[in-house]
């Protein structure tokens, strides 16, 4: 049984450009997570999604920033006109149910703006 | 609102020394607590959980109690060694607006020296 899947692993941009960061979730989880790490520091909460449906998006920046759970294929989460604050690592965990407490986390994308 | 409150790190330790890493919360209920281990350049895992009062969790030699008078996880292991060595997160999940929310404490690094 496969763990949840993140990809790519190392993504570089250059300031302006776009990054799409793709999670696959754990075979028979339907709800999906998205935390960014910032370097030296804890993880913040991003956003959570069920497929075709945001449920939270409370830790979302407002602007350039978005997610999404299409009901085939991976989650994306899209980052527009990067910029040098936007480099950390973000994971994605996923839980069978919304009422599942236990997430189960991928080993994350490490952004890297130049 | 919920939050997790965790001793700062970072914490560096002989090998066979005994451990504990202060975990603290606040919540509106009863929520389910977790400590969660990072391996360096990986995602999160789950070491351990705790679902009630007085539950003690425990896995790899790892354990932790709920204490709700306390309000308290307090993870210990008697002995580490070298491989212990990552970051800690303690977690608590907990209904917030519409769903079981997970937060996560700052996390602690941890240093484990031959």
């Amino acid at each position: 049984n496969a763990g949840v899947m993140q990809n790519p692993r190392h993504l570089v941009r250059r300031r302006g450009q776009e990054a799409r960061l793709r999670c696959s979730p754990m075979k028979g989880h339907s709800h999906v997570y998205w935390y960014r790490q910032l370097p030296e520091e804890g993880l913040k909460f991003m956003v959570y999604l069920q497929k075709e449906n945001i449920i939270d998006e409370s830790g979302m920046p407002k602007e350039r920033f978005s997610a999404e759970f299409p009901k085939e294929g991976p989650s994306i989460l899209r980052i527009q006109q990067v910029v040098r604050g936007d480099s950390a690592a973000y994971f994605c965990a996923s839980s069978p149910g919304g009422n599942t407490d236990t997430q189960y986390f991928g080993p994350g994308t490490r952004l890297t703006v130049l | 609102g919920n939050s997790v409150t965790q001793m700062e790190g970072p914490v560096t330790l002989s090998e066979e020394a005994f451990l504990t890493i202060n975990c603290t919360y606040t919540a509106t209920g009863y929520p389910s607590l977790f400590w969660y281990v990072q391996y360096p350049g990986e995602g999160l895992q789950l070491l351990l959980k705790a679902t009630k009062a007085d539950d003690k969790g425990s896995n790899k030699g790892f354990e932790a109690t709920y204490r709700k008078e306390t309000t308290s996880f307090h993870l210990e292991k008697g002995s580490v060694q070298v491989s212990d060595s990552a970051v800690y997160f303690c977690a608590l999940s907990a209904y917030q607006t519409s769903y079981d929310k997970v937060i996560f404490g700052p996390g602690t690094s941890l240093s484990v020296i031959p």
